[in-house]
């Protein structure tokens, strides 16, 4: 079975922190992808990468960056949280055209 | 550019009836379109997909969607809904450039 695993189910990070999202799937897919989900907007494309250490930008990146070190791994990084980056965030991987989810990482910023 | 319109919102429907999820997208190139649902606290897991052939799709649990090139439509139906369909369903779309465009999702409410 396809499986993409984000590291936390929930967090609870303070105000200024770094905060690291860590995603892995084991699909040896191209395609990673960091979405931000919130009531009323759908899904929202933060970064995407298509290949280790390269990286795109999406529909929202200020306040996020990326990094892809290996071909399993894509991690999001809030540099310095604030509290309008509280959300749900969900990692997604792909080989060509359907993208597989994983469970979500609930984040809140106090 | 690609973009996906959910019309409703909401959807509220009773146990056994049938239902209709509404999605239209506009895109330049030929489209791929897939519908996802999203349970309660999980990830988004695949429903149905159109890449080419047949515009009729049947999905998992008996869900189908047509696809509509003239009214760039692809709207979800179920014939008899349960209590247990109670998700939220979104409709995305793939210009085959390896990004999906999702739409703001559909809310199906089913009470007994």
């Amino acid at each position: 079975d396809v499986k993409v695993t984000q590291s936390s189910r929930y967090l609870v990070k303070r105000t200024g922190e770094k905060v690291f999202l860590e995603c892995v799937q084991d699909m040896d897919h191209e395609n990673m992808f960091w979405y931000r989900q919130d009531p009323g907007l759908g899904l929202r494309l933060i970064y995407f990468s298509y290949d280790v250490k390269m990286k795109e930008k999406g529909d929202i990146p200020e306040g996020y960056s990326v990094s892809r070190e290996k071909k399993e791994r894509f991690s999001l990084i809030l540099e310095s949280a604030s509290t309008n980056q509280t959300s749900m965030y969900l990692c997604a991987s792909s080989g060509a055209l359907e993208a597989f989810f994983g469970q979500g990482t609930r984040l809140t910023v106090v | 550019a690609q973009s996906v319109t959910q019309l409703d919102s909401q959807v509220p429907v009773f146990e056994e009836a049938p239902v209709e999820l509404r999605c239209n997208y506009s895109s330049s190139v030929s489209v791929y379109l897939f519908w996802y649902v999203q349970y309660p606290n999980q990830g988004l897991q695949l429903l149905l997909k159109y890449l080419s052939g047949s515009t009729l799709v049947k999905g998992i649990n008996g869900f189908e969607a047509e696809f509509n090139k003239s009214q760039t439509s692809f709207h979800l139906r179920k014939p008899s809904v349960h209590i247990s369909d109670t998700a939220e369903y979104f409709c995305a779309v793939n210009s085959g450039y390896s990004t999906l465009t999702f739409g703001k999702g559909t809310m199906l409410l089913v009470s007994p």
